[in-house]
């Protein structure tokens, strides 16, 4: 596609449910990442996936948390037994190579927890 | 603990004028710098980035200034139009680091009155 798409753009979520948030990448863009950005906060590095390689998931904040990219495209965060504080923007990213100016971002999830 | 800091969450200027915003950054490692303009309901898009190498990278309006030993930058904008009007984020990288992950501010939101 032409951007990078994400859905839901909103969602709401009762507490203690699972979701999932879909991320469609660039097509051929290798190298694709996830963000939140929570109220009054900046944007906080959550997982990268690069090519086959095996995922960095440093910054995933939970086991609640958790990320699959099938097939070098499509990714797919989950967040399961959701609380509160998960209420954030969730945004992907990709780039056709490793490197922060050629990073294209979707316009987000808005994840609500009720 | 924050490693990069916009220590200003808004700024107002008049059109025409010059917009100056500004961010530090606490891990020596980082080594690029990134600036991203995001407007509402949208995801961040690229404006303007520096290589440690440098001092001054300037693209039409946008220049972004870097002062290593006191691990500072800055964006000017000028002149300001209503246009710019939107959340700047600062963001780093340690280019050594592999996976390219950046490193936010918690952005600073920029109103050019006409």
């Amino acid at each position: 596609g032409a951007g990078v798409s994400q859905s839901p753009s909103n969602k709401v979520t009762e507490k203690g449910k699972d979701v999932e948030l879909r991320c469609d990448p660039i097509s051929g863009h290798t190298a694709l990442y996830w963000y939140r950005q929570s109220l009054g906060q900046g944007l906080e590095f959550l997982i990268y996936f690069q090519g086959n390689s095996a995922p960095d998931k440093s910054g995933l904040p939970s086991d609640r948390f958790s990320a699959e990219r099938t097939g070098g495209s499509v990714s797919t965060l989950t967040i399961q037994r959701t609380q509160q504080e998960d209420s954030a923007v969730y945004l992907c990213a990709s780039s056709q190579y490793r490197g922060g100016h050629g990073y294209t971002f979707g316009s987000g999830t808005r994840l609500t927890v009720v | 603990d924050q490693q990069v800091k916009q220590n200003s969450p808004s700024l107002s200027v008049q059109e025409g004028r010059i917009s100056i915003l500004n961010c530090d950054y606490t891990n020596s490692m980082f080594d690029y710098f990134l600036w991203y303009k995001k407007y509402p309901a949208e995801g961040p898009t690229f404006l303007i980035s520096i290589s440690s190498i440098k001092d001054k990278n300037e693209d039409g309006r946008f220049t972004v200034f870097l002062n290593k030993s006191a691990k500072h930058l800055s964006l000017h904008i000028v002149p300001s139009q209503p246009g710019d009007s939107a959340v700047y984020f600062c963001a780093a990288t340690d280019s050594g680091a592999g996976s390219y992950q950046l490193t936010f501010g918690k952005g600073t939101k920029l109103s050019v009155i006409p």
